[in-house]
């Protein structure tokens, strides 16, 4: 069975903290990606990772860098939170090319204080 | 600039009652489109995947109909159940799969 799991489900931070959100996949898929959702604008793309070491810019990666140093693992790192982060992160992962189904995680509610 | 409008924002209705959720798209060139539903605290699961030339596709109670000429999208849920409830959110793809543009959701809500 598919299974993407995140490091938490929830994170309470504070301001200037540097902040690790972990997202494991064991489907064995080349690609994975970081999302943020908020109410009534939907999910945005913050970057997304094709394969090992590789990493490309999504819609807003500003404030944010991201991490692919094991197929399974796709790390997103806020260097210095602040409070416009908080929000719900999602990671998902897919097999390349094609009509592939994304497969998410349970996401993670992020408050930065 | 390719977006996804989905309609209404939010959404009550009574148990045993069909309801149709919209989407709108502007994505050019179209590869497909996908209906997730995403309940309360989780990650969006996949109900339906339609391409090009599909105009429709059910997964049990929910039916998904696309229109490539008017770049539109519904979602029909039939004899709504309380396990309905949720967010209902369209992604469309427009190449080989791994650029989506998502929509901003609706919420149902389905009282008993």
């Amino acid at each position: 069975d598919v299974k993407v799991t995140q490091s938490s489900r929830y994170l309470v931070k504070r301001t200037g903290e540097k902040v690790f959100l972990e997202c494991v996949q064991d489907m064995d898929h080349e690609n994975m990606f970081w999302y943020r959702q908020d109410p009534g604008l939907g999910l945005r793309l913050i970057y997304f990772s094709y394969d090992v070491k590789m990493k490309e810019k999504g819609d807003i990666p500003e404030g944010y860098s991201v991490s692919r140093e094991k197929k399974e693992r796709f790390s997103l790192i806020l260097e210095s939170a602040s409070t416009n982060q908080t929000s719900m992160y999602l990671c998902a992962s897919t097999p390349p090319g094609g009509y592939n189904e994304q497969f998410f995680g349970p996401g993670t509610r992020l408050t930065v204080l | 600039k390719n977006q996804v409008e989905q309609s209404p924002q939010s959404l009550i209705i009574l148990e045993g009652k069909n309801c149709t959720l919209q989407c709108n798209y502007t994505v050019s060139p179209f590869s497909n489109l996908r209906w997730y539903k995403q309940d309360t605290g989780r990650g969006p699961v996949s109900l339906t995947i339609m391409t090009f030339s599909e105009n429709t596709k059910s997964n049990g109670r929910y039916t998904a109909t696309l229109d490539a000429d008017t770049k539109q999208s519904s979602l029909h849920i039939t004899a709504s159940q309380l396990s309905d409830s949720a967010s209902y959110i369209c992604v469309v793809s427009n190449n080989a799969g791994n650029m989506l543009t998502f929509g901003g959701g609706t919420r149902l809500m389905v009282k008993p």
